[in-house]
């Protein structure tokens, strides 16, 4: 089992483009989750998602940002218009039937 | 709303020392506490928590609801053990996201 993936590991943009980052859970896992981290801070929650639904998007900003999680193929976490303040390292995380999240290496956003 | 705090950003100890990082919490339910640990260049992975009660590594973290705390604690450091350590909070009632703090830099000095 390769674990979560994330891809791609580094993005760079300029702003007013968008960035999309994919994650690819466990194999078994239908639970996913994103996390920002902006520098020098802990991971802050963004969505929970499972196959095609999103639980929970409170952490979400309301604009310009939308994840999805397909029936098929890997949760995509999209950001539309990009700004300098959304340079960041972004986590996605998946579970199975227990609630222990395991971590993907990350996808590093950087916008010039 | 739920907060977790790690007050200190950088610990440094010299081999064999003990350590503890500090981790409080306010929430006004039952939480599950849980401690992770990044390695350099790798991911970030569940060290413990504290519904298992168990010593992973060595670690041992209780929780305490009078002080709202869960430090993470270890007799003796090994340089192995140098990391960044997050603290995070489960609420009782919503789902399965996680509230970080802001991560501890563990430095082991030989």
């Amino acid at each position: 089992n390769a674990g979560v993936m994330q891809n791609p590991r580094h993005l760079v943009r300029r702003r007013g483009q968008e960035a999309r980052l994919r994650c690819s859970p466990m194999k078994g896992h239908s639970h996913v989750y994103w996390y920002r981290q902006l520098p020098e801070e802990g991971l802050k929650f963004m969505v929970y998602l499972q196959k095609e639904n999103i639980i929970d998007e409170s952490g979400m900003p309301k604009e310009r940002f939308s994840a999805e999680f397909p029936k098929e193929g890997p949760s995509i976490l999209r950001i539309q218009q990009v700004v300098r303040g959304d340079s960041a390292a972004y986590f996605c995380a998946s579970s199975g039937t227990s609630d222990t999240q395991y971590f993907g290496p990350g996808t590093r956003l950087t916008v010039l | 709303a739920q907060r977790v705090t790690q007050p200190e950003k950088l610990l440094s100890v010299f081999k064999g020392a003990p350590v503890e990082l500090k981790c409080n919490y306010s929430y006004s339910g039952s939480p599950e506490l849980f401690w992770y640990v990044q390695y350099s260049r790798q991911r970030l992975q569940l060290l413990l928590r504290h519904i298992s009660r168990e010593s992973i590594k060595g670690f041992t973290a209780d929780l305490n609801k009078g002080e709202t705390s869960f430090h993470l604690k270890k007799p003796f450091a090994q340089e192995e053990d140098s990391a960044m350590y997050y603290c995070a909070l489960k609420k009782d009632n919503a789902g399965n996201m996680l509230t970080f703090g802001g991560g501890t830099r563990l430095m082991v000095k030989p």
